[in-house]
């Protein structure tokens, strides 16, 4: 199984900020890396698919980048409703599997 | 817009098996793949399974042995089983739909709201 692991686990950031997440793989993906957005008490929600598409109507201030074993998840400014958790996920290959999480709280 | 969402008691005894039922609205359950995930309260997302409309399955290895997901395209709905819980098995349950783009590569596009099963005497 692939193991997918995110860094950081948590992380405390200003309303205008540009934030990096990133998500390591345990072997070579190639582009088969999914973004999620997940707000507490809500369901994840899709933001980024095959590593840099963007998801029809999500904001163009999230970015995706990388393939191989190595991505990242960029917030180029970000917003109040933005402090969330934030989940990787590989579709590469079956079982499919989710990052730890990190979550973006409000400095 | 489709919409999907989940079903299914809330309490669920140890050893019992655990049911819920996902239906799809606004939009027909064929020509896709659909899944179910779990998240134990506070923690992480892990992937169940998922059934294709016409009946074809695949489940994560460390839950198969537990696992049937079932589909009823007449009723738009599929539906997860999960036997032998534990406390481990409480969780929110997901179902969600995987979405291609056309090419190879899919992902979960959209989500129910979730269900959370507690499993407790």
């Amino acid at each position: 199984d692939i193991q997918m692991t995110q860094s950081p686990s948590s992380l405390s950031a200003s309303v205008g900020d540009r934030v990096t997440i990133t998500c390591r793989a345990s072997q070579s993906i190639s582009s088969y890396l999914n973004w999620y957005q997940q707000k507490p008490g809500k369901a994840p929600k899709l933001l980024i698919y095959a590593a840099s598409s963007l998801q029809s109507g999500v904001p163009s201030r999230f970015s995706g980048s990388g393939s191989g074993t190595d991505f990242t998840l960029t917030i180029s400014s970000l917003q109040p409703e933005d402090f969330a958790t934030y989940y990787c996920q590989q579709s590469y290959s079956t079982p499919c599997s989710f990052g730890q999480g990190t979550k973006l709280e409000i400095k | 817009q489709v919409q999907l969402q989940e079903s299914g008691p809330g309490l669920v005894k140890p050893s019992e098996t655990l049911s819920l039922t996902c239906t799809v609205s606004g939009g027909s359950i064929s020509s896709y793949y659909w899944s179910w995930i779990r998240q134990p309260p506070g923690k992480g997302l892990e992937w169940i399974g998922y059934i294709y409309y016409s009946g074809s399955t695949n489940y994560n290895p460390s839950l198969k042995s537990r696992v049937t997901i079932s589909v009823d395209t007449s009723k738009n709905q599929f539906s997860l089983k999960l036997s032998s819980v534990t406390a481990a098995d409480t969780a929110v349950y997901y179902c969600a739909r995987r979405e291609t783009d056309g090419d190879h590569y899919w992902y979960f596009d959209l989500w129910g709201r979730g269900t959370l099963v507690t499993v407790s005497s």
